[in-house]
């Protein structure tokens, strides 16, 4: 089974609206991290926002929130007032274990904003 | 430098030889973690460096495959007899010890096996 599943290959959104990116994982483990990414063409890796399992609130950075849902394993991401330089691909990531440090990546979205 | 580097940033080799990538993270991070990227896909674990150790190296595909860091600092990826299927971005990342810190990635080497 996959770990993490994004089930938005594609999107497209128009400047200045909100957005919403699809996450779900998969786990037994009681501690675990979630992540996301976004790789702009140029091809780095630009850290948005970080939830942990324990945490009781939605993590928020600037316009990027976390729509934590721990019930439903699901972990998305909303971008508000969106730009044209959020037009990327954008990758959920879980990390499992204390001491496990690896990142299990999702398969990505990658988001247009249109002008 | 402030982020992680990497080298080189393109690497053209014929079927069979061997590659070297090098990955230089973030002064005083401990952790270091090597990732691939074929085309158009996630990104996938090879292996974990805490210090010098490698206390998980369950993502490397084939025993041609190795890496080691020296001095808690710069990694080296190995790829031995390369394959065409090896064609991938190899991306590097570094973290410091909190269990919650970010992996701060490097820019990639892009390797293309002829």
């Amino acid at each position: 089974a996959q770990k993490i599943t994004q089930t938005q290959p594609g999107m497209f959104v128009q400047e200045k609206e909100a957005v919403t990116l699809d996450c779900t994982y998969d786990t037994s483990d009681p501690s675990y991290g979630l992540f996301w990414y976004k790789q702009p063409s140029s091809g780095e890796m630009i850290f948005l926002i970080y939830q942990g399992s324990y945490d009781q609130q939605n993590a928020t950075e600037g316009r990027y929130s976390l729509n934590f849902q721990k019930a439903r394993k699901s972990a998305n991401l909303v971008i508000s007032a969106s730009q044209l330089g959020d037009s990327a691909m954008y990758f959920c990531a879980m990390r499992e274990d204390f001491g496990n440090e690896k990142l299990t990546f999702g398969t990505g979205t990658r988001l247009t904003i249109i002008p | 430098g402030a982020g992680v580097s990497q080298s080189p940033s393109n690497k053209v080799t014929e079927k069979g030889k061997d590659v070297e990538l090098r990955c230089d993270p973030i002064s005083g991070h401990t952790a270091l973690y090597w990732y691939r990227q074929s085309l158009g896909q996630g990104l996938e674990f090879l292996i974990y460096f805490q210090g010098n150790s490698a206390p998980d190296k369950s993502g490397l595909p084939s025993d041609r495959f190795s890496a080691e860091r020296t001095g808690g600092s710069v990694s080296t990826l190995t790829i031995q007899r390369t394959q065409q299927e090896d064609s991938a971005v190899y991306l590097c990342a570094s973290s410091s010890i909190r269990s919650d810190n970010e992996q701060f990635f490097g820019p990639g080497t892009r390797l293309t096996v002829l």
